[in-house]
């Protein structure tokens, strides 16, 4: 089945330094994945969709120029977060998908990332 | 994008009840998936559903979709603790936007 690595799993960082994190496709090729923030109790919020070879499609009130996504490769998607506030504090999960109606999206195991 | 309301945003319930989630959208949907977090995980895929009216069992767990596509639904039967969780339905065309979840809570 498909799997999504994440890391890492988490990381606590100083406010103004920045955080990169990590969105590998092990099993299969993902010309497309997704980021996604959620902060407790509340649902999963999609950021942005990482295109191979191409810019991110970002969702409206996502600042690009802070959360800079790549993806270089078919098999890997990062988000930098730069210039860590403690609001950025949350837990980002990236996704992507095999492709037809039995698979739906596979699901990274999240990094939760807290800014002091 | 599509936008669905899911109701109820939480659900206690006895071991053995049965629990229900309902997803509901102002607009026609292409298909409806589901997912399920465990606290403190992240979203499992269940199921996609893509037809009027279609209805698909996986064990103690049925899941409809409306016959206008616009309404789905997540049924499960004599719920047990390892149900715990929140359950989200997803409308995917092209990304894939959350409802705000249902919070699942088992009384062994």
């Amino acid at each position: 089945g498909a799997v999504v690595s994440q890391h890492p799993s988490w990381v606590i960082c100083k406010s103004g330094t920045s955080v990169k994190i990590e969105c590998r496709s092990l099993d299969f090729q993902a010309t497309t994945m997704f980021w996604y923030r959620q902060f407790p109790k509340q649902s999963l919020m999609l950021m942005a969709t990482s295109n191979e070879g191409s810019k991110a499609t970002y969702e409206q009130g996502v600042e690009k120029d802070k959360f800079l996504i790549n993806h270089a490769s078919l098999t890997l998607s990062t988000l930098t977060v730069t210039s860590a506030h403690p609001e950025d504090s949350s837990f980002y999960i990236c996704s992507a998908s095999m492709g037809g109606p039995n698979y739906g999206y596979t699901f990274g195991s999240g990094t939760r990332l807290t800014v002091v | 994008g599509q936008q669905v309301m899911q109701i109820p945003q939480y659900q206690h319930v006895q071991e053995g009840e049965d629990f229900t989630t309902y997803c509901n959208s102002s607009t026609t949907l292409s298909n409806i998936q589901w997912y399920k977090q465990r606290p403190g995980g992240h979203p499992v895929f269940l199921i996609q559903l893509v037809k009027s009216g279609e209805v698909k069992k996986q064990k103690r767990l049925t899941f409809q979709f409306g016959e206008a596509k616009k309404n789905s639904s997540l049924h499960i039967t004599a719920t047990q603790t390892t149900d715990v969780g929140t359950y989200f339905c997803a409308p995917q065309g092209g990304k894939l936007i959350f409802g705000q979840g249902t919070e699942l809570s088992v009384k062994p």
